[in-house]
C-alpha cells in the first residue's frame, strides 16, 4: 500500500513550459485535492474532485488545469509556467474528512 | 481572504515545557478541524483532529482546546520534545461534498531546544 505518491520529486522550468505533475492513490479515495504551499501562507487549494470525472477549483485554480479520468489519478498541469508558480506542491486523497497527502513536489519556474 | 488565522509564525520551547499554538477562524460551516505535523522535504501528516461537538480531545502529549462560541481552537503539546521540532498547521473542513477543501492557516514553525 503506497499510499499517496506523486512525481516528479523536483522541477525546474522556464518561463512559458508546460508541464503535468502526477499524483495516484491507491487507497480508493472519492476525494483528491492539489495543494500548493509558500512560505508564511501555509497550503492553498488548487483544485479538487469529488470522483472520477467530477473536478472543482479551488482558491488559487488560475493557471492551473486538472483531469479525474480514473479513481486513482489526478494530475495537475501547467499550461505556460509563470515564475509566480514556484512552490511546492501537495496531493492529497481521503475518504471523508482525513486527508493524506504525498510527498510533495518543488518546482521552481525560471 | 484568509479563513483560518493561525498564531504564531514561529515557536522556541525548551525541552519538557508546553507549545501552544492557536487558530481562529471565521466560517461557521466549518465542522472538522485538524492539525498537521510536517517535517522538512515531507507532506503534511494528520496529526489530531477535533469536531465541534466536544470541547477538547487528548491524544497522547497532544491535546486540542475547542471554543465554539469564540470560533477558535488551539493545539497544546506537553513535555515537549526535540523531535516535536516541525511546522504546524491547523485546518478546517465543511465536509459533505467539501471533504476534499481543507482550509489551512499560515502555519507555525516549532522549535524544541534540548
Amino acid at each position: 500500500n503506497a499510499g499517496v505518491t506523486q512525481t516528479p520529486k523536483f522541477q525546474v522550468l522556464k518561463t512559458g513550459q508546460s508541464m503535468t505533475l502526477q499524483c495516484a492513490q491507491d487507497m480508493n479515495h472519492e476525494y483528491m485535492s492539489w495543494y500548493r504551499q509558500d512560505p508564511g501562507m501555509g497550503l492553498r487549494l488548487i483544485h479538487y474532485s469529488v470522483g472520477a470525472g467530477i473536478t472543482d477549483q479551488g482558491e488559487v485554480p488560475n493557471g492551473y488545469n486538472v483531469s479525474r479520468s480514473t479513481t486513482e489519478d489526478f494530475p495537475l498541469r501547467l499550461l505556460s509556467a509563470a515564475p509566480s508558480q514556484t512552490s511546492v506542491y501537495f496531493c492529497a486523497s481521503s475518504y471523508a474528512y482525513e486527508q493524506y497527502f504525498g510527498p510533495g513536489t518543488r518546482l521552481t519556474v525560471t | 481572504q484568509q479563513q483560518v488565522k493561525q498564531s504564531p509564525q514561529s515557536l522556541i520551547v525548551q525541552k519538557g515545557g508546553i507549545s501552544i499554538i492557536n487558530c481562529a477562524y471565521e466560517n461557521t460551516a466549518f465542522d472538522y478541524f485538524p492539525w498537521y505535523q510536517q517535517f522538512p522535504g515531507k507532506g503534511p501528516a494528520l496529526l489530531i483532529a477535533i469536531r465541534p461537538d466536544v470541547s477538547e480531545k487528548k491524544e497522547g502529549r497532544f491535546t486540542i482546546s475547542f471554543n465554539k462560541s469564540a470560533k477558535q481552537f488551539s493545539l497544546h503539546i506537553m513535555d515537549s520534545q526535540p523531535g516535536d521540532s516541525a511546522t504546524y498547521f491547523c485546518a478546517a473542513n465543511a465536509g459533505g461534498t467539501s471533504y476534499g477543501k481543507l482550509t489551512f492557516g499560515q502555519g507555525t514553525i516549532l522549535t524544541v531546544h534540548p
